[in-house]
């Protein structure tokens, strides 16, 4: 069945620093590919998708490539801040999977962003 | 505003005991899911429903049980027969039919059994 593996956490970064997010997929037809993330106590909220392969999701600074020959998805930020603290949470969903027709999500990556 | 209300956001029951977990929403989608988040797990699919009256059992169904009568309700029974159900539960909702749209989730219930 299809699959999503993330790279383990906790990433700790300084305030400002690059960070990266691995995502690997496994997925019998061509899927949707999603970025959530899940600050304390809360619930999940979509931060960035893509559709097609080389698809570029962005938002709030956040980039991430549908990259279809590596079957990866990583999500990039250029310079994290405090407030990027949090659970992210790497998602695909198949349409070729007409036995499941919800979100498959992979195990989360905490990071934690230092002052 | 449109969004998923899951209540109670903490919910404690006994060991032996049903419990019932609640989830509206107000969004107009047909699709609705439940998961099941424990530490370092991710969220695991336990019952989903793409449209009223018909849902199908997810990855983790064993000693939960769902109902779908209205559009806007998916209620989650956790039942005595679930071995370790203390966990954070949440619900989403989708428009249903196309994959490519995204979730939306709910708050969570943190279920705790004492």
């Amino acid at each position: 069945g299809d699959s999503v593996t993330q790279m383990e956490g906790p990433v700790t970064l300084s305030e400002e620093a690059f960070l990266t997010i691995n995502c690997t997929y496994t997925a019998t037809g061509y899927p949707s590919l999603f970025w959530y993330v899940q600050y304390p106590g809360e619930g999940l909220q979509l931060l960035l998708k893509a559709t097609k392969a080389d698809d570029k999701g962005s938002n709030k600074g956040f980039e991430a490539t549908y990259r279809k020959e590596t079957t990866s998805f990583h999500l990039e930020k250029g310079s994290v801040q405090v407030s990027d603290s949090a659970v992210y949470f790497c998602a695909l969903s198949d349409p070729m999977d007409t036995g499941r027709r919800a979100l498959t999500f992979g195990s989360g990556t905490r990071l934690q962003v230092q002052p | 505003d449109g969004g998923i209300t899951q209540s109670p956001k903490y919910l404690f029951r006994k060991e032996g005991q049903n419990v019932t977990l609640s989830c509206e929403q107000n969004l107009n989608h047909d699709a609705m899911y439940w998961y099941r988040q424990d530490p370092g797990q991710g969220l695991r699919l336990i019952y989903y429903s793409q449209i009223v009256n018909d849902f199908q059992k997810g990855d983790i169904a064993e000693g939960y049980s769902v109902s779908r009568e209205k559009k806007e309700s998916f209620p989650l029974t956790v039942t005595s027969a679930q071995k370790n159900p203390t966990a954070f539960y949440l619900c989403a909702s989708s428009r249903g039919r196309d994959l490519r749209t995204e979730a939306f989730f709910g708050q969570g219930t943190r279920l705790t059994v004492v």
